[in-house]
């Protein structure tokens, strides 16, 4: 199965700041890889996928880059509502694998 | 485009129990549908997919105990799991998928969800 590695495990910012998202996949993933986020007793909504590509309706302050083992979710001008989970998943090869999660805090 | 999932559920160890997603608003013969869990305080675990002519790929952690099924006549989708314990407690969500029936490639994971099945297992 491929791991994927998720840092930090929970940050905390504040508003207006620009958050940066780690996950690692244990062997190389192209760019099969999404990231979701979920607000507290929600379901998780998908931001990114392609590792890229921005969901439709996602603000445009999500950005996803990477490719191949290293991915990064940066978050520009942090919002209120952006307290919350956040889970990559690489969907390269089965078992779909997802990351640990990282639980950003809002200061 | 909507995915409504059926309500909680409370069984005993060694029970199973279903879990339902009805969809609207698009064409459910187009797409999957992908099971992930989330144990109270833990993160996502996925499970499996089914698609609408009954093709599926289950983790492997739960051969023999998953089920997924489709129903085309309601666009429904069913997920049944068996031989419950204490551990299979969890949030269960549906999702929709899209995969090269062919290949089981992935063409789209993931981009829509239901609000989620408690599934509680007590005795």
């Amino acid at each position: 199965d491929i791991q994927m590695t998720q840092s930090p495990s929970s940050l905390s910012a504040s508003i207006g700041d620009t958050v940066t998202i780690t996950c690692r996949a244990s062997q190389g993933i192209r760019e099969a890889l999404g990231w979701y986020q979920q607000q507290p007793g929600k379901a998780p909504r998908r931001l990114i996928y392609s590792a890229s590509s921005l969901q439709s309706g996602a603000p445009v302050r999500f950005r996803g880059i990477g490719s191949g083992t290293e991915f990064t979710l940066i978050i520009n001008n942090l919002q209120p509502e952006d307290l919350a989970t956040y889970y990559c998943l690489q969907y390269r090869s089965y078992p779909w694998t997802f990351g640990q999660g990282t639980r950003l805090e809002i200061k | 485009v909507q995915l409504v999932q059926s309500g909680g559920e409370v069984k005993k160890p060694g029970a199973s129990v279903r879990v339902s997603c009805r969809t609207s608003g698009y064409s459910f013969d187009s797409y999957g549908i992908t099971w992930v869990r989330q144990a109270p305080g833990q993160g996502l675990e996925w499970m499996g997919w089914s698609t609408y002519n009954g093709q599926t790929n289950t983790a492997q952690r739960f051969l023999g105990r998953l089920t997924m099924t489709t129903d085309t006549s309601s666009s429904t989708a069913h997920m049944d799991l068996k031989s419950l314990t204490s551990a299979d407690t969890a949030v269960y969500y549906c999702a929709r998928v899209n995969v090269y029936l062919d290949t089981e490639d992935v063409i789209s994971v993931a981009d829509i969800w239901g609000q989620g099945s408690l599934v509680t297992v007590s005795s």
